[in-house]
């Protein structure tokens, strides 16, 4: 059971675009969401989080919208950038004490210059 | 600079010959993540210690054992490792004791099965 979605292996945008990326989650106890980024052969860097109680979190080109209702979560990358091609995973956590972090398969994300 | 530390960057193994990978960290940090990942596949928790509190995935195969001896380090033993086991492993620390903490990842292992 997959209980974090990413529909999406992948997306292409020019650069200077928007890029929108999307994931959708089944747990109604998670309460806090990460967007990592990760390029081949290294590991997932951090990127934005959001938690439960705010519906939208911004830092520089990046903002994450939070849809609770929908279960849904997005980043927006404005402008992109070539740099920006990379695989997108998002991760949720939940307030249960687990310390567990569940993932989504990623998105691939191509920014054409 | 404080940061999660995988060796080694590669490895390769024989069928059934059992492998251990390490993960150091200088972050201090509680809660110790191994995740195992294939190709187009989410990254798939293993377990996790916080602090030496182990806690195993129901799913996890018991191939797959783990230990750590003390707050800055953390190992991941394949008993007997299959060709399905070939994947990039990815250690991962994260603060604690609450989870509205970001993760720290290493730089990943990628273990191939001969």
């Amino acid at each position: 059971d997959q209980q974090v979605k990413q529909n999406s292996p992948s997306l292409s945008v020019q650069e200077g675009r928007i890029s929108i990326l999307n994931c959708d989650y089944t747990n109604s106890m998670f309460d806090y969401f990460l967007w990592y980024k990760k390029y081949p052969a290294e590991g997932p860097t951090f990127l934005i989080s959001i938690s439960s109680i705010k519906d939208k979190n911004e830092d520089g080109r990046f903002t994450v919208f939070l849809n609770k209702s929908a279960k849904h979560l997005s980043l927006h990358i404005v402008p992109s950038q070539p740099g920006d091609s990379a695989v997108y995973f998002c991760a949720a956590s939940d307030a249960s004490g687990t310390y567990k972090y569940i993932f989504g398969t990623g998105t691939r994300l191509k920014v054409l210059a | 600079d404080a940061m999660v530390i995988q060796n080694p960057r590669y490895q390769v193994t024989q069928f059934g010959k059992p492998v251990t990978l390490s993960c150091s960290q200088t972050l201090n940090h509680n809660v110790m993540y191994w995740y195992q990942q294939k190709s187009s596949q989410a990254p798939k928790l293993l377990f996790h210690y916080y602090d030496k509190d182990f806690n195993n995935e129901a799913d996890t195969p018991d191939n797959f054992q783990s230990r750590r001896p003390n707050t800055s380090f953390c190992f991941l033993d394949i008993r007997s490792p299959g060709l399905g086991d070939a994947a990039m492993y990815l250690c991962a620390t994260s603060r604690g004791p609450t989870t509205n903490e970001k993760l720290f990842f290493g730089s990943g292992t990628q273990l191939s099965v001969l």
